[in-house]
């Protein structure tokens, strides 16, 4: 067990719009998320950790309304990227823990292309 | 705030060989160690963790071992497979259930034939 799936893989658009990432936890209840941004060639860095019920802790310098992150269940949190710009293009990718466990589980990414 | 430095950052061996990827963080508090195997496209894939009380863990060809008083940990392959190139990255927490991961650099293997 302990599946994390995200939607859309890949997605482009053109600057100026807004685009939501799902992340679903698939088969256990995820009580703490976890959205990252990858650029090429380097290492995860988190943007913010989101509770089922509670707004998300952002990091610093990450911008909370551009970034929106919505974890409305137990299994699905969602980033909004708002008015999305081609230095947001990236890879997204997030993360879901147990409530018992601090083990993250990661999700297979989306890459975002904004033209 | 922790920091996580991961060494080397590319590494080449010959399949059969051992690889080892070492890691150090700052943070004596931090007790949580796992690492990730990304392959090119995908998101980081669990492949094993450590805790903080144990020194060693092995599973397989894949082994971790940790130093708490010099503050690294390190992550040995054997008998190394092409299937195991890819980008691994150790991470380091304090436990909780909504602990945040402080991630290494990564280290791109290469398993040549």
């Amino acid at each position: 067990g302990a599946v994390v799936s995200q939607h859309p893989s890949r997605v482009i658009c053109k600057s100026g719009t807004s685009v939501k990432i799902e992340c679903r936890s698939l088969d256990f209840q995820a009580t703490t998320m976890f959205w990252y941004r990858q650029f090429p060639k380097q290492s995860l860095m988190l943007m913010a950790t989101s509770n089922e019920g509670s707004k998300a802790t952002y990091e610093q310098g990450v911008e909370k309304d551009k970034f929106l992150i919505n974890h409305a269940s137990l299994t699905l949190s969602t980033l909004t990227v708002t008015s999305a710009h081609p230095e947001d293009s990236s890879f997204y990718i997030c993360s879901a823990s147990k409530g018992d466990t601090d083990t993250q589980y990661f999700g297979p990414g989306t890459r975002l292309t904004v033209l | 705030g922790e920091n996580v430095e991961q060494h080397p950052s590319t590494l080449s061996v010959q399949e059969g060989d051992s690889a080892v990827i070492k890691c150090t963080y700052s943070d004596s508090a931090s007790n949580y160690f796992p690492w990730y195997k990304q392959e090119l496209g995908k998101g980081p894939q669990l492949i094993i963790d450590i805790r903080s009380n144990v020194g060693e863990k092995k599973d397989q060809r894949i082994a971790v071992t940790l130093n708490k008083t010099a503050k690294h940990f390190s992550l040995h392959i054997t008998e190394t497979q092409p299937e195991d190139s890819a980008v691994y990255f150790c991470a380091a927490s304090l436990t909780g259930t909504a602990s945040k991961l402080t991630f290494g650099t990564g280290t791109r293997l290469q398993v040549t034939l």
